[in-house]
């Protein structure tokens, strides 16, 4: 089975703290991809990272960070220094390698980055 | 350029319109896709076309039926909806039909069925 979990539903931080976004996913696939896409209140989910089942390197881009970590099916994602403009529901997702073409996305973890 | 744009951004029909969606993208990709997303839910696939021709339909009632009239555009027609059909509805795309690439999604058109 497919499945992609945050179990955070609702996060809520002061600006400049640092926070973690966990996503817990199951497949049987050997290869597979994980996304994050944000998604602000205007409603576009916007494409944040690809990382596929064999780059357990983990990745830094700016302040957004993310860890992959095979043994325990996780890749979570961290925003280091937040900021109000982090504020959206963020959304983890897997893909498969074959030609399925379905995202199976997690629920939604809700960040709200208070001044 | 990375956009996907759709039209229009807002629409309220009653259950005996029909009406259309329109999604479009210049960035020579050959898999778009709609789907549809209910409030503080994930978006959920309703049909992927890959080199305009419909690769899946996720048993989505016949009300509403997909057209891509060529690579860059894809529309969505609406007909007989149900108050349940408000959504979201969202529009991507990505360069071939495999979930191994990521998809570009647009700012979707909010729909209310009266």
């Amino acid at each position: 089975a497919q499945k992609v979990t945050q179990a955070q539903t609702e996060i809520s931080v002061v600006e400049k703290e640092d926070v973690t976004l966990d996503c817990v996913y199951e497949t049987r696939d050997t290869t597979y991809y994980l996304f994050w896409y944000k998604q602000p209140p205007s409603g576009e989910l916007v494409f944040l990272i690809r990382r596929n089942s064999f780059d357990e390197q983990n990745e830094i881009s700016g302040r957004y960070s993310w860890n992959f970590q095979k043994s325990t099916s996780s890749f979570n994602f961290t925003i280091t220094a937040s900021q109000v403009v982090d504020s959206a529901v963020y959304f983890c997702a897997l893909g498969r390698m074959d030609s399925s073409y379905k995202l199976i996305f997690g629920s939604g973890t809700r960040l709200l980055v208070r001044p | 350029d990375t956009e996907v744009t759709q039209t229009p951004k807002h629409l309220v029909m009653g259950m005996t319109n029909k009406k259309s969606l329109k999604c479009e993208q210049h960035m020579g990709h050959r898999a778009m896709y709609w789907y549809k997303q209910k409030a503080k839910k994930p978006p959920e696939l309703m049909f992927v076309y890959s080199y305009e021709k419909l690769s899946i339909n996720e048993s989505v009632p016949s009300r509403f039926s997909p057209e891509c009239p060529n690579s860059s555009l894809l529309n969505l027609h609406l007909h007989a909806l149900q108050p349940e059909d408000s959504a979201l509805y969202l529009c991507a795309s990505s360069p071939t039909g495999t979930a191994s690439y990521e998809q570009y999604f647009g700012p979707g058109t909010r729909l209310t069925v009266t």
